[in-house]
């Protein structure tokens, strides 16, 4: 089936550096969303984009839809504690038919934030 | 709370049980998403519905699972007969509608003894 490979698969970094995180496919994506999942909790909706192209802040994040429309990477600034988890890449695969609702999900990049 | 609710967080079942996992969307979405997360991995998708609807259930086994969201009351992943391998996260989503960005619940944890 459809695979995203995202990359890092872990992190060990300092406090107050930066982070750079992506995803690829060999799959065309309509739109690509960038996930936080805590331990015991749900995955918690961090940036979504829409465009081929885009580049979309919230706070210290910026994430970018890449212009083929196969990949996507997620940047953190200035790292900080708060900010350890394992973070998913996920997209609406340009399938047709029914799956337009379906999300894929990368297998996760978990984040180590030393202080 | 506004957000998806489910329950129950953990459930614990036998071997050859039945485990009924409830999910009540956002206010306002009527698009709901079950997925399954094994430890260390991804979600994978399992079964999209919208009120009443089937749309895709593509990742739904072929046997023992189904889905329903009724016109009135949560949505409900219902796992007949229990195996082992069924021990899992199983998260529910919600949209407002079909491509838009889902938000998750926090899950509910089957184990199988």
């Amino acid at each position: 089936g459809q695979q995203l490979n995202q990359s890092p698969q872990s992190m060990f970094i300092q406090e107050g550096e930066d982070v750079s995180m992506n995803c690829t496919s060999s799959s065309i994506f309509n739109t690509w969303l960038w996930y936080k999942q805590d331990p015991g909790e749900g995955p918690v909706l961090l940036i979504a984009l829409y465009k081929a192209g885009e580049l979309t802040s919230n706070g210290r994040l910026t994430a970018q839809f890449g212009i083929t429309r196969k990949d996507s990477f997620l940047n953190i600034s200035a790292s900080i504690p708060s900010d350890v988890g394992i973070y998913f890449c996920a997209g609406h695969i340009n399938a047709g038919g029914t799956s337009y609702g379906k999300l894929t999900f990368g297998q996760g990049t978990i984040l180590t934030v030393h202080p | 709370n506004a957000g998806v609710m489910q329950n129950p967080r953990h459930l614990v079942r036998r071997r050859g049980q039945e485990a009924r996992l409830r999910c009540s969307p956002m206010k306002g979405h009527s698009h709901v998403y079950w997925y399954r997360q094994l430890p260390e991995e991804g979600l994978k998708f399992m079964v999209y519905l919208q009120k009443e609807n089937i749309i895709d259930e593509s990742g739904m086994p072929k046997e023992r699972f189904s889905a329903e969201f009724p016109k009135e009351g949560p949505s409900i992943l219902r796992i007949q007969q229990v195996v082992r391998g069924d021990s899992a996260a199983y998260f529910c989503a919600s949209s407002a509608a079909g491509a838009q960005p889902q938000h998750f619940g926090d899950g509910t944890r089957l184990s199988i003894l």
